[in-house]
């Protein structure tokens, strides 16, 4: 059975960091790409990054790009989002995905910033 | 702002048939294929359509995906009350380089 489990949430100030992971099981994590998608709250879905299965890739959403690093540990089945620079407006659900399509979801973490 | 328009909500009593659209532009709908997400009330989006009509394993076939030109619409029919929730287009978006998702339509049972 696939799961995404994301971990790493948590209240930070503005202009702080953190860093989200997620951890792959069931299925050949290193054959896959994998997103990081966010959802702020009452709001719509909004794709944020995406990496490749061996890292060659990345994409950003304009959003996030030059303070999110997406990145990955096949060895570990582990999937990374370090966020800096944090403000206000990147409040939100973040979840991990599988490929696309965006075929398995994680149950998401909450990333509050507010001071 | 989204790039991809969805109708913010649908409705029809139960066994009825609702459609949703998605409108979009030849840098995403018009040359990439078009997925479709299902989010019930306090859950994680689960996709339900990929490559604009297929299904995955276990979504029943009430739900169906269409695409033509720089639009896509999503069918439900059969309605029932477990099919309130929140659906949303995606898609690549060639120009952003980005993954772009839809407004988000929500569907009600009345």
């Amino acid at each position: 059975e696939v799961q995404l489990v994301e971990s790493g949430g948590a209240l930070v100030q503005p202009g702080g960091s953190l860093r989200l992971s997620c951890a792959a099981s069931g299925f050949t994590f290193s054959s896959y790409n994998m997103n990081w998608v966010r959802q702020a709250p009452g709001k719509g879905l909004e794709w944020v990054s995406y990496i490749s299965s061996s890292s060659s890739t990345k994409y950003y959403a304009d959003s996030v790009k030059g303070r999110f690093t997406i990145s990955r540990d096949n060895a570990e089945n582990s999937l990374y989002l370090q966020m800096n620079s944090l403000r206000a407006e990147d409040t939100a659900v973040y979840y991990c995905a599988r490929e696309w399509p965006l075929d398995y979801w994680g149950q998401g973490t909450l990333v509050t910033v507010s001071s | 702002q989204s790039v991809l328009t969805q109708p913010p909500s649908v409705s029809a009593a139960p066994g009825q048939k609702v459609t949703i659209s998605c409108s979009g532009s030849n840098s995403n709908i018009g040359n990439n294929f078009v997925s479709w997400y299902q989010q019930l009330p306090g859950t994680a989006p689960k996709l339900l359509i990929y490559d604009n009509n297929k299904r995955p394993s276990g979504i029943p076939d009430r739900f169906s995906g269409s695409k033509s030109g720089t639009s896509a619409t999503l069918d439900i029919s059969g309605l029932q009350t477990g099919d309130e929730a929140d659906y949303y287009c995606g898609t690549w978006d060639s120009s952003l380089s980005a993954y772009v998702f839809g407004t988000g339509t929500t569907v009600t049972v009345l």
